[in-house]
């Protein structure tokens, strides 16, 4: 079934260090999925960082990117330098053209240490 | 102002025992769902509503029911809870919701249930 497997945490970098947190996707439809990246700070719900909808496109927010690549289904999310502010819960997520039930990750918990 | 509502925050109910969890949304938006995270495991996309109909149910048990008496609620009852029932459960809405491609679901913050 369609899935989504992302870098299990909790991970802890240093400020202005660089962080990558890995997305890999499993989608058995034909049609392509759209790809999400949400993220949850401490005591607030769960927002969206980015999208990406078509293939081989780049999405970016707050410093964040992320690349839809098909070949290797994945949708890893980037950061050059990462700052105490961005500590929080990211979740990859998918959801198949024409269905509304999105497929989460099981959230990666990141720690920036000033 | 929070966009979406859910309360309560926090609920303990005993097993067997019957509550109601609830969400309002004041994004204007058509469509609402309700998701679960169990802990350790990821959100669980339980039921989608668009216009106030039912459009997709993936949630084996009977024992959950959503209620929609206005566009922007969608309640959830939860009836002979258990404690595997124990979880966070999140709101979410959409603009659309008719299966319209690039359609970002806003989340509420979640009712965080546990069962004893």
């Amino acid at each position: 079934g369609d899935s989504v497997t992302q870098t299990e945490g909790p991970v802890t970098v240093s400020e202005s260090e660089s962080l990558i947190i890995n997305c890999t996707y499993s989608a058995t439809s034909i049609a392509y999925p759209n790809l999400f990246w949400y993220v949850r700070y401490p005591g607030e719900g769960l927002q969206l960082l980015l999208k990406v909808i078509t293939a081989g496109q780049k999405g970016s927010s707050r410093g964040f990117e992320a690349t839809y690549n098909k070949e290797t289904t994945s949708f890893h999310l980037q950061k050059a330098s990462v700052q105490e502010s961005d500590s929080a819960v990211y979740y990859c997520a998918l959801v198949i053209t024409g269905y509304q039930n999105f497929y989460f990750g099981k959230g990666t918990s990141l720690t920036v240490i000033p | 102002d929070p966009k979406i509502i859910q309360k309560p925050k926090y609920l303990v109910a005993v097993t067997g025992s019957e509550k109601i969890l609830i969400c309002e949304q004041y994004l204007g938006h058509n469509a609402m769902y309700w998701y679960r995270q169990s802990a350790k495991k990821p959100l669980e996309f339980m039921f989608s509503y668009s216009y106030q109909k039912l459009m997709d149910n993936q949630t084996a048990s009977s024992r959950f029911q959503p209620q929609s008496s206005k566009k922007n609620h969608l309640d959830l009852q939860i009836t002979a809870l258990k404690p595997d029932d124990s979880a966070t459960y999140f709101c979410a809405s959409s603009h659309n919701g008719l299966g319209v491609n690039q359609d970002t679901q806003y989340f509420g913050p979640g009712t965080r249930l546990l069962v004893l």
